[in-house]
């Protein structure tokens, strides 16, 4: 168990409905990212958080976005959703103290299908 | 551009040979970490090693050893005796300094089947 939590663990949608997906972050971590895992494109980082702030964004669409909340969690919700965005998707946590890296560790995942 | 390569898509192996698993990176950045990661068939992504652009030194832990190379860009990654139970994707990773955020950048994976 890496101590990172995410749930839901699956979730099946429509297509152009909306989905918030959340994490809870190992005890003590700050930086949260998200990661999105689909067949074509590989393991994909998304956005980056540290300590409620935004500090990394990768390549992830507008119809997405995310927060972090004082309590640390983040939620990444998408909208619009279209079957293209079907892939799991992966919360990871860091201790991040700004001033180096430290090694992430993922939750297990939430599985998204669009249908 | 940084980038990470694990040209083996999958490797079947017989339980007990051993088995090497290769990642090459491209950055052009003086600091920056490696990462192994392990996907078994349950899905979630654990944890293996992480070694910074400063130490090359090779690691053992148990059955698992590391070979970082900056001549050659490679971190490749070594099963000795496989298992069946370290049958999964092994992803390598390449992340830059702290103040480019720490974002990893992964390889395709390697799927590797280890038969009884």
């Amino acid at each position: 168990d890496s101590g990172v939590t995410q749930t839901p663990k699956h979730l099946i949608t429509a297509t152009g409905q909306r989905v918030t997906l959340r994490c809870s972050p190992r005890s003590g971590d700050l930086s949260v990212y998200w990661y999105q895992q689909s067949l074509d494109q590989g393991l994909q980082f998304l956005i980056q958080y540290y300590n409620g702030e935004e500090r990394a964004k990768g390549n992830i669409l507008e119809r997405f976005s995310a927060q972090q909340f004082p309590d640390l969690h983040s939620e990444l919700n998408l909208s619009s959703l279209e079957l293209g965005d079907s892939a799991l998707y992966f919360c990871a946590s860091s201790v991040g103290t700004g001033h180096e890296i430290t090694e992430a560790f993922f939750g297990q995942g939430t599985r998204l299908t669009v249908v | 551009a940084q980038k990470v390569t694990q040209a083996q898509t999958e490797i079947s192996v017989v339980e007990k040979e051993d088995v090497t698993l290769d990642c090459v990176y491209e950055t052009r950045d003086t600091t920056y970490y490696l990462f192994w990661y392990k996907q078994p068939p349950s899905g979630e992504l654990v944890f293996l090693i992480r070694r910074n652009s400063f130490d090359e030194q090779n690691e053992i832990s148990g059955r698992y050893s590391w070979n970082f190379q900056k001549s050659t860009s490679s971190f490749n990654f070594t099963i000795t005796a496989s298992q069946v139970v370290d049958s999964a994707v092994y992803f390598c990773a390449l992340t830059l300094s702290y103040n480019q955020g720490g974002k990893l950048i992964f390889g395709q994976g390697t799927e590797l089947s280890v038969k009884p």
